[in-house]
């Protein structure tokens, strides 16, 4: 199994250019998560989902989109890259199961993305 | 408002001794306390978790303390490795949020050999 995956791993783009982060896991998770962390800080949630289909904000979904078409997909799209958007992506998958909630995300490797 | 903070950017320790790494929250709906690891270039991978039920979770080298009423929780490690230097992310999260977990800004472990 290769669990979760992220597509580029690193990207520079222009102000302005839009692009889409990839995310794909193949563990038939339900729930998906999409958090950024800046340098020196805590990962930040941007959206997440709890089913094909179903999508949310997070904490700063601003300049971000999400779609959620299938279980195993959920791509990231900026549309109008900013350079406050300069940050490193963790997409992220959890299995809720029994009756704790204590259950542990699995994160892929990351992508970094510089804005200039 | 930061919900969950790590207080110490970096901690460092030599080879064999105890690290301790702490974390305070003030939102009193968490109900689940994570520590994740993070190597560079990396994803987090998960550490160690306890329920807010309980005040004590052990796993091999590994153990977490939760004070509620302090709304407190610590990681220790016992015996430190050089292997263990990485940034360790607190996390939290409510039993009914979707999963949505808080996280603090990490701390830099260095074990020194």
């Amino acid at each position: 199994n290769a669990g979760v995956t992220q597509t580029p791993k690193f990207r520079i783009l222009k102000i302005g250019q839009s692009m889409t982060l990839q995310c794909a896991q193949d563990m038939n998770h339900n729930y998906m998560y999409w958090y950024r962390q800046d340098p020196g800080m805590g990962l930040k949630l941007i959206y997440y989902s709890v089913g094909a289909g179903i999508t949310d904000k997070g904490e700063v979904p601003n300049g971000y989109n999400v779609s959620r078409s299938t279980t195993e997909d959920f791509p990231l799209r900026l549309e109008l890259a900013a350079p406050s958007q300069t940050s490193v992506y963790f997409c992220a998958t959890l299995e809720i199961y029994g009756t704790s909630g204590a259950n542990e995300q699995f994160f892929g490797p990351g992508t970094r993305l510089t804005v200039l | 408002d930061q919900q969950v903070k790590q207080n110490s950017p970096s901690l460092s320790v030599q080879e064999g001794r105890i690290s301790i790494l702490n974390c305070d929250y003030t939102n009193s709906m968490f109900d689940y306390f994570l520590w994740y690891k993070k190597y560079p270039a990396e994803g987090p991978t998960f550490l160690i978790s306890i329920s807010s039920i309980k005040d004590k979770n052990e796993d091999g080298r590994f153990t977490v303390f939760l004070n509620k009423s302090a709304k407190h929780l610590s990681l220790h490690i016992v015996p430190s490795q050089p292997g263990d230097s990485a940034v360790y992310f607190c996390a939290a999260r409510g039993n009914t949020n979707a999963g949505k977990s808080t996280f603090g800004d990490g701390t830099t472990l260095t074990v020194k050999p």
